[in-house]
């Protein structure tokens, strides 16, 4: 069972355009959502995260919209460009469980996301 | 560069042979974690731990296990494999819990 659900699969956005990837959860237990940026041949690098805490979160040109009761989240890329074009992870972490899923990250499916100069 | 090493960056092996994959977390993080990647399953836990001791497992084969010395390094030893281990193994490291900086994976083959 997938427990973080993103989409879209794959997006296509012209430059200086908005891309917008959703994810949601079931767990209310998650209590820590970051994004993950990821290039070819190259490990996941962490882009920006949100606590339930904040409805949102802004860092450059990247915002993480958080909507607790919808049990959604959501990355905003303003201005989008070509060297943004990748695959964008989204995930969740319960850090406040000390039992067996201690700092384990699920993650969503990912989108692969190009954006056209 | 996350500060997180990881050998070989390829492997390639046969069916039913055994691997040892490696790992160096950044310097001063004690947390380790090991994560699948398939075109299938996506990015997959497989395994955390912590200065040396197992704090979590996730969705690992029996076939597989991992060991955190004590410098910090990890292993991920993967044996009897089989055409479907063929993925992406990535490290992760942090101090705790908090947030994870993935290694540059090591791809492996099985033919």
């Amino acid at each position: 069972q997938q427990q973080v659900k993103q989409s879209p699969q794959s997006l296509i956005v012209q430059k200086g355009g908005i891309s917008i990837i959703n994810c949601a959860y079931e767990n209310t237990a998650f209590d820590y959502f970051p994004w993950y940026q990821q290039f070819p041949g190259k490990g996941p690098a962490l882009l920006i995260a949100i606590r339930p805490d904040v409805s949102e979160k802004k860092e450059g040109r990247f915002t993480i919209s958080f909507n607790k009761s919808a049990k959604q989240f959501s990355l905003h890329i303003m201005d989008s460009q070509p060297g943004d074009s990748a695959t964008y992870f989204c995930a969740a972490e319960s850090m406040a469980d000390r039992g067996s899923t201690l700092g384990r990250l699920y993650f969503g499916r990912g989108t692969q996301l190009t954006v056209w100069p | 560069d996350s500060g997180v090493t990881q050998t070989p960056k390829h492997l390639i092996t046969a069916t039913g042979q055994r691997v040892t994959l490696r790992c160096s977390p950044r310097s001063g993080d004690l947390s380790v974690y090991w994560y699948q990647q398939s075109l299938d399953q996506g990015l997959q836990f497989l395994i955390h731990y912590y200065n040396g001791e197992e704090r979590a497992k996730g969705n690992i084969l029996e076939r597989f296990s991992a060991q955190q010395f004590p410098d910090l390094h990890s292993e991920l030893n993967l044996s009897s494999l089989e055409l479907g281990d063929s993925a992406l193994y990535f490290c992760a490291s942090s101090v705790y819990t908090d947030t994870q900086y993935f290694g540059p994976g090591t791809r492996l083959t099985v033919l």
